[in-house]
């Protein structure tokens, strides 16, 4: 069965610090790996990785995939409030065309 | 900018009554999802759609349909709303002109009572 696994589950930091979230991925023809972020709404996208080893970045933030370890990381460096949300990662099956999301990651960030 | 929409944010309904929720996109996407989140279960996908039409259960199929008679739009239907339906729900597009990158709408918090 396909799944995808997020850690920590949740993550309280102080601002300025740097946070690295994991996402582990068993997804059958697998495509692509996408990264969320989830305030009081809903879901806005951040990253879409299909090619591993490649690091994409925005502003702060920024992502990488790992397909041998199958899996991904994201980096947000310099955290600030506005950063506090869950995020939640994605696998893209190119099968089904379905996407299998894990549970997220809520990280809050203190001031 | 991809744009979709629902048709309300907020609605509340009694038990046993239809319920029709919309989602109209406007990017031409191919595929169309409906999806419900509940605190510590994460998003869900109920039903999908890669064509006109077409339909896909998704993990949480029982009492809940869909329709597609359009491109850009995809409807949930709520045949006899329950309690246990009170939930979030999400609906989300994506299609190849945009390499697949899932776009989601609002939202729209439905109340069973």
């Amino acid at each position: 069965e396909d799944k995808v696994v997020q850690s920590p589950l949740s993550l309280v930091v102080h601002e300025g610090d740097t946070v690295t979230l994991n996402c582990s991925y068993e997804v059958t023809n697998f495509r692509s790996l996408l990264w969320y972020k989830q305030e009081k709404k809903a879901p806005t996208f951040l990253f879409m990785l299909t090619s591993s080893g490649i690091e994409k970045k925005s502003g702060r933030l920024s992502s990488i995939l790992d397909k041998k370890e199958l899996s991904s990381i994201l980096n947000i460096t310099a955290t600030q409030t506005g950063d506090s949300a869950i995020y939640l990662c994605a696998g893209f099956t190119s099968g089904t065309y379905k996407y299998i999301f894990g549970t997220g990651t809520r990280l809050k960030v203190l001031a | 900018d991809v744009k979709v929409t629902q048709s309300s944010r907020y609605l509340v309904k009694r038990t046993g009554e239809k319920v029709f929720l919309e989602c109209v996109q406007d990017m031409d996407h191919e595929n169309m999802f409906w999806y419900r989140q509940d605190p510590g279960l994460g998003l869900r996908l109920i039903y999908f759609s890669y064509d006109v039409k077409m339909k896909e259960k998704g993990d949480i199929p029982e009492g809940y349909s869909v329709s597609r008679e359009k491109k850009e739009r995809f409807s949930l239907i709520l045949e006899s709303a329950s309690t246990n339906q009170t939930s979030m729900y999400l609906c989300a597009s994506s299609g190849l002109a945009d390499s697949y990158e899932q776009y989601f709408g609002p939202g729209t918090r439905l109340t069973v009572t």
